[in-house]
């Protein structure tokens, strides 16, 4: 079956800390794979998308994301977090149908 | 550019009314998307058109819930009749050429059944 699971409900880090949010995915092939950011009220938003070639993918906002077939893993980093990025993060896989995870809570202590 | 629109951005009605959320995809984008993200469920696909055709509803709920778009430019939720447990946010979102394209969505209706 296909899923993604984001282990961490939850995450608070301080200011300036860095920051690594876990995705692992099932699926039949390597498919596309996304990170979306949610801001309360808002909707989704793009940070950064893995079709191919290099496995380490640079997004907006700092963001950056490592695919690793082995592992069928698709982890978000940012080596230093700001009192901004404190939102909703979603990881998302998949081809015309999308399968998001169940999002990671991030809160930011300044 | 005009991003996805919904409305309305928030509904309140009672059990039993019929509710109908509205969407306007980014101009150009052949895919339309339908999701309601609640607390338990997270985010969940209902409905994907593609030139606006209906290509999987395998996720909307029940026959209560039905979606429409009847021009590249325009879509429908509709639910009817209404409970309390369809109180959700609904989003819509848009891509062009699906697959590896990003969605792009809207903010939301936030629905309130009482």
């Amino acid at each position: 079956a296909q899923s993604v699971t984001q282990p961490d409900i939850h995450i608070t880090v301080s200011e300036g800390a860095s920051l690594e949010l876990r995705c692992n995915y099932s699926y039949g092939a390597t498919p596309y794979l996304f990170w979306y950011v949610q801001s309360p009220g808002q909707g989704l938003q793009l940070l950064l998308k893995y079709f191919s070639g290099d496995t380490l993918v640079q997004g907006i906002k700092g963001f950056e994301a490592e695919f690793k077939r082995s592992q069928s893993s698709f982890n978000l980093r940012k080596p230093s977090v700001h009192w901004s990025d404190a939102a909703e993060y979603f990881c998302a896989v998949g081809y015309d149908k999308v399968i998001f995870g169940p999002g990671t809570s991030l809160s930011v202590i300044p | 550019d005009a991003g996805v629109i919904q409305s309305p951005r928030h509904e309140v009605t009672e059990m039993g009314q019929e509710v109908t959320l509205r969407c306007k995809p980014i101009s150009g984008h052949d895919y339309l998307f339908w999701y309601r993200q609640t607390m338990m469920r997270g985010l969940e696909l209902l409905i994907y058109f593609n030139n606006n055709v209906p290509i999987d509803d395998s996720g909307m709920p029940e026959d209560r819930f039905s979606a429409k778009m009847p021009n590249a430019s325009f879509s429908t939720l509709k639910i009817q009749p209404s409970e309390p447990r369809d109180s959700a946010v609904y989003f819509c979102a848009s891509s062009f050429q699906g697959g590896n394209q990003p969605q792009h969505f809207g903010d939301g209706t936030r629905l309130s059944i009482l």
